[in-house]
């Protein structure tokens, strides 16, 4: 398994600003994920953060939006950039370990005012 | 494209009822994953089980169990004896080797409520 962690937990942001989420992972890992979980709602993938290499991003999600960084095998952050109050919402990081089963992390909740 | 459906929104239940919550899966890969969840109130998703596609066997772990069918293309989980710590979301996901292995298909989710 994998214990992950991530900072910070909760926030309260501007409208207009930018936060940077930070993911830490226990373990060295090659695969790592972000996900959004808009309230009351499924979670959807943002990106797989990749080591060495550009973020991989889904269908609807920008990297001037969501600039991702994975400077190391344990490592990842993820900005959310120019918050509006749709993107209020938890931000969790996974990541795949070698049994090919995810663990994620708490969760990062964001309100935007 | 890959797809989850969990019909069922919300459950409720009185403690020690059982709950079976139902999985339907699509996808054109031959090898996959699929996955249980479960995210409590506190928002953490804690992972329960993973299943790979050649392994049909049903499995146990205390008060849950699952059943997988890939005739029906379904993975059902029941919640034998409810308790009121069980009362959370819970998702059921695929990963499939064709659209980028690791990466999670969710479902829409089920809440689950007991009551005491």
């Amino acid at each position: 398994s994998a214990v992950i962690s991530q900072k910070p937990s909760r926030d309260i942001c501007q409208r207009g600003t930018s936060l940077t989420i930070q993911c830490q992972v226990d373990s060295q890992v090659t695969m790592m994920f972000w996900y959004r979980q808009q309230p009351g709602q499924s979670l959807t993938l943002i990106a797989t953060a990749n080591q060495g290499s550009e973020a991989t991003y889904e269908s609807g999600f920008v990297i001037d939006k969501f600039p991702i960084s994975r400077p190391n095998l344990t490592f990842s952050t993820l900005t959310v950039s120019n918050m509006s109050p749709e993107d209020s919402s938890i931000y969790l990081c996974s990541c795949r370990v070698s049994t090919d089963t995810q663990y994620f992390g708490p969760g990062t909740r964001l309100t935007v005012l | 494209a890959q797809k989850v459906t969990q019909a069922q929104t919300e459950i409720s239940v009185v403690e020690k009822e059982d709950v079976t919550l139902d999985c339907v899966y699509e996808t054109r890969d031959t090898t996959y994953y699929l996955f249980w969840y479960k995210q409590p109130p506190s928002g953490e998703l804690v992972f329960l089980i993973r299943r790979n596609s050649f392994d049909e066997q049903n499995e146990i772990s205390g008060r849950y169990s699952w059943n997988f069918q890939k005739s029906t293309s379904s993975f059902n989980f029941t919640i034998t004896a409810s308790q009121v710590v069980d009362s959370a979301v819970y998702f059921c996901a695929l990963s499939g080797v064709t659209d980028s292995w690791g990466k999670l298909q969710f479902g829409a989710g089920t809440q689950v409520v007991v009551t005491p």
